[in-house]
């Protein structure tokens, strides 16, 4: 358990509607990111953050943003939500470890848009 | 960039029975490699690293993966499967760059 929570864990909303997913950790580990998870997709990264106001996209970061205020909260926003953003979101941290460095998860937000 | 695949989109084993998980990746540079774990409604939980040196790997529950740089590749194996591992499993790339690129899964259906 790496002290990654999600909130909330599932919700369900309708296209057009802004949502906010929250990420927290109690570690102050400076590398927290947010996945979206597909079938037939794996994870794929949507934002990144490596320290409080720096933040970066990833692969599908259309139509998402992003904040870090703190160290241990980092924000995922869908500002109008659409319905091929249903999806299960994931956050994760990354720790360093002997040699390069490792990702753990939290426990995901299943989001549905109707 | 680097990118990942798997092979196998669904395994389905016999209880005790071997099981082989392929995957391979494509990089310029060199890789570190990880394999993840998600039982049904939950997160990911990583099974094993590959960082550098030894290119066989054990980590957690009995698995093992083997890194070939000629055929870049990293395929994780267990040699006794039983119900519990009944998982989605996950191959993933790094270069180093504190960033993730994952494979599309195997789903793994261990049956009695």
């Amino acid at each position: 358990d790496a002290g990654i929570t999600q909130s909330p864990r599932h919700k369900v909303t309708e296209t057009g509607t802004p949502v906010t997913l929250r990420c927290h950790q109690t570690e102050n580990h400076r590398y927290m990111y947010w996945y979206r998870q597909d079938p037939g997709h794996g994870l794929r990264l949507i934002h990144y953050s490596y320290g409080v106001k720096d933040t970066d996209k990833g692969e599908v970061s259309d139509g998402y943003s992003v904040s870090r205020s703190k160290t241990e909260d980092f924000l995922l926003t869908l500002e109008s939500a659409t319905s091929s953003q249903t999806s299960v979101y994931f956050c994760a941290i990354s720790v360093k470890a002997s040699e390069g460095n490792e990702q753990f998860f939290g426990p995901g937000t299943r989001l549905t848009v109707l | 960039a680097q990118s990942v695949t798997q092979l196998d989109s669904q395994v389905p084993v016999f209880e005790e029975a071997p099981v082989e998980l392929r995957c391979n990746y494509s990089s310029s540079v060199s890789v570190y490699l990880f394999w993840y774990v998600q039982y049904p409604n939950q997160g990911l939980q990583l099974l094993l690293k590959y960082l550098s040196g030894s290119t066989l790997v054990k980590g957690i529950n009995g698995f093992e993966a083997e890194f070939n740089k000629s055929q870049t590749s990293f395929h994780l194996r267990k040699p006794s499967v039983h119900i519990s591992d009944t998982a989605e499993y996950f191959c993933a790339v790094s270069v180093g760059d504190y960033k993730l690129s994952f494979g599309a899964g195997t789903t793994v259906t261990v049956r009695a």
